[in-house]
């Protein structure tokens, strides 16, 4: 079965460094999100990215986010100069189309720890 | 008041038991809503989905959604101890609100022998 695949699966970085979370979506799908999920707290929208523009973002998506999608099949998340509240569990998704019956797809997470 | 609300357990049930897991909302623009079911440090992993007020069924599965109520369960029949895990219920409008899914906060289960 298809899935989504995100690298890397645990990453350390110290605060203030630059961070690219990288995901290869599902083949088919046009559609590309980040989510992020802090310990213990619910699963929170990041951005939407379709036709290689931000399509919707959320308030945590500020200036020191940004996505991109550099070839046909990587979508990264970057972030500028990490800090520790940045320290979650990001998750890349993907989905074919929006509305009824386009169902959003979830990789397994890269872990992000900032110290 | 939140989007959705989502008791976070734990519930813990004997093999065999019906589990029934629910959400409540309170945005009326939600019109799509779907349950994920999430391992430990997983990524949530979709069990079913639905865009009306009614029951659909999936195997052992059962999804229930009432929009009068703003009020949708997942009843889990015969349940496993694979079946211990946190369950998501998400939701997004069919309209306006693009693909953005709204998250409960989860729900875990636990499924003893």
């Amino acid at each position: 079965e298809p899935e989504v695949t995100q690298t890397p699966s645990h990453q350390v970085t110290q605060m203030g460094q630059e961070v690219i979370l990288r995901c290869v979506p599902i083949s088919n799908h046009l559609y590309f999100y980040w989510y992020r999920q802090i310990l213990g707290q619910k699963v929170e929208f990041l951005v939407s990215f379709y036709n290689n523009e931000i399509s919707e973002k959320s308030e945590i998506f500020d200036d020191q986010f940004s996505v991109e999608r550099p070839d046909g099949s990587n979508f990264t998340l970057k972030i500028r100069s990490t800090k520790l509240e940045d320290s979650a569990m990001y998750f890349c998704a993907s989905s074919v189309g929006q509305g009824a019956g386009n169902t959003i797809y979830f990789g397994e997470g890269s872990w992000l720890t900032v110290v | 008041q939140k989007e959705v609300e989502q008791d976070p357990g734990p519930l813990s049930v004997p093999e065999g038991a019906i589990v029934s897991l629910n959400c409540t909302y309170s945005n009326s623009a939600f019109q799509y809503f779907m349950w994920y079911r999430q391992y430990s440090r997983k990524g949530p992993e979709l069990l079913m989905y639905t865009y009306s007020s009614g029951n659909k069924e999936d195997g052992r599965f059962t999804a229930q959604v009432d929009k009068s109520s703003k009020y949708i369960s997942l009843f889990i029949r015969d349940s496993q101890p694979s079946d211990s895990a946190t369950y998501l219920c998400a939701m997004k409008e069919l309209t306006g609100g693009g693909n953005k899914l709204t998250f409960g906060t989860g729900t875990q289960l636990k499924v003893e022998l």
